[in-house]
């Protein structure tokens, strides 16, 4: 069965600071998918990321990074110089790859890191 | 604009009432699904639909009823069988078979049972 781990459950920074979000993930598939998700107090979920199983560049846009380690199962998220716009809950999640039988493109989640930016 | 409208964005309901929460598309997307969030657990998949007319429990079905009779629409609805109802519900839609990119959300709709 797939699992995701987000040990930290709430995390404070001072805004410019830096901050990581930690993901470990649990799948006996060799092929599959890694997504960072970002809610906003409005609800709706919005995709920031998907890595695909097979690539572990480490991939950087604007202010956020992410670092795929597969020898450790960790899909990890950094902000770079938080901002209080950043304040949100971030999830992360991991999709088996393609259609399976009765499986479709099902995400299982992480139980989220609620992140708070302060000034 | 394209997206996912859900309504209402906030329900009340007395218990042992059935509500039904509307989700609809015009993103032209054939797969559909309905989440539940509770605080500290996640989002937990409750059905998802792959193409009309057709539909499949997911971890929590339970309680719950959907239908899939046009592309656009997936409502869900929670009936009174639901022993623990209260809690933020999302729709979401992704393109469909073959595709493995990101699901695209509505806003939700917080439920409460009274």
């Amino acid at each position: 069965a797939q699992k995701v781990t987000q040990a930290q459950t709430e995390i404070s920074v001072v805004e410019k600071e830096d901050v990581t979000l930690d993901c470990v993930y649990e799948t006996r598939d060799t092929t599959y998918y890694l997504f960072w998700y970002k809610q906003p107090p409005s609800g709706e979920l919005v995709f920031l990321i998907r890595r695909n199983s097979f690539d572990e560049q480490n991939e950087i846009s604007g202010r956020y990074s992410w670092n795929f380690q597969k020898s450790t199962s960790s899909f990890n998220f950094t902000i770079t110089a938080s901002q209080v716009v950043d304040s949100a809950v971030y999830f992360c999640a991991l999709s088996e790859a393609g259609w399976v039988t009765g499986g479709g493109n099902k995400l299982t989640f992480g139980t989220g890191t609620q992140l708070k930016v302060e000034l | 604009d394209g997206g996912i409208t859900q309504s209402p964005k906030y329900l009340f309901r007395k218990e042992g009432q059935n509500v039904t929460l509307s989700c609809e598309q015009n993103l032209n997307h054939d797969a559909m699904y309905w989440y539940r969030q509770d605080p500290g657990q996640g989002l937990r998949l409750i059905y998802y639909s792959q193409i009309v007319n057709d539909f499949q429990k997911g971890d929590i079905a339970e309680g719950y009823s959907v239908s899939r009779e046009k592309k656009e629409s997936f409502p869900l609805t929670v009936t009174s069988a639901q022993k623990n109802p209260t809690a933020f519900y999302l729709c979401a839609s992704s393109i469909g078979r073959g595709n493995t990119g990101e699901l695209f959300f509505g806003e939700g709709s917080r439920l409460t049972v009274l």
